[in-house]
């Protein structure tokens, strides 16, 4: 059962930038735990994309980019690319000592 | 390469059980602590349970606690679940995930297996 909210779509022509927003309350992000961000590709399992809410892993293009405030946080893609067409969920820790995930939101490139 | 392999799912009776295995390699299987997340079809992704390196602290989701059992066996760089009476509601991909750190905590998950399909159906 997700516990943070994102958006269920956004789109955007090739060369745009799209924000996916991560919305949370007091006891995730808005306790200090981090967020990190997922890229699902079609048929594909999550690959991790963001981590520690602005750190990105090698071999991530730096047209992603992450920040968190509050109780949200929010994934940057610049450039937009067709191959950046996929489902994006953010993830954080409970303090009722679980993981939880976004909603997940389906990036489309127009 | 850091890889992991998820093996068997399928499908089963509402009330029976299944034990699903994931095999670790590429790395130090027992530096880290693993974790399985699951993804009904067509729907979002769901942690499962953690295990820490050593077995010594372990967490469920409060969806399976009482039904599932994580473990793992770091001689043979395996991470298992073994899932009773299951639900219409357990159908989902599996997945193993590494953690960053030798005990979970609160960190990502990376990175994930392809998972096994698990279908709980009469």
């Amino acid at each position: 059962q997700s516990v943070l909210t994102q958006p269920p779509s956004v789109s955007g022509a090739p060369g745009q930038r799209v924000t996916i927003s991560c919305t949370g309350s007091s006891s995730n992000i808005g306790a200090g735990y981090d967020v990190h961000w997922y890229q699902q590709l079609p048929g594909t399992a999550p690959k991790l994309l963001i981590y520690g809410n602005s750190n990105r892993p090698s071999g991530v293009p730096d047209r992603f980019s992450g920040s968190k405030s509050g109780t949200s946080a929010s994934l940057a893609i610049t450039g937009l690319q067709a191959e950046d067409e996929a489902d994006y969920y953010c993830q954080s820790y409970d303090s009722s000592l679980s993981y939880v995930f976004g909603t997940g939101t389906k990036v489309t490139v127009l | 390469e850091v890889q992991l392999v998820e093996s068997g799912g399928g499908l089963v009776q509402p009330g029976r059980s299944l034990r699903l295995s994931c095999a670790a390699s590429g790395f130090t299987f027992d530096d880290y602590a693993m974790h399985w997340v699951r993804q009904a079809p067509g729907k979002g992704l769901e942690w499962v349970s953690g295990i820490s390196w050593n077995s010594g602290s372990i967490g469920y989701a409060d969806s399976v606690k009482g039904r599932f059992t994580i473990s793992r066996d770091n001689a043979k760089n395996s991470l298992y679940l073994q899932m009773n009476s299951l639900r219409a509601e357990d159908t989902a991909l599996y997945y193993c995930a590494k953690d960053p750190e030798a005990v979970a905590g609160r960190g990502w998950f990376d990175p994930w297996g392809q998972g096994t399909l698990v279908t709980v159906s009469s």
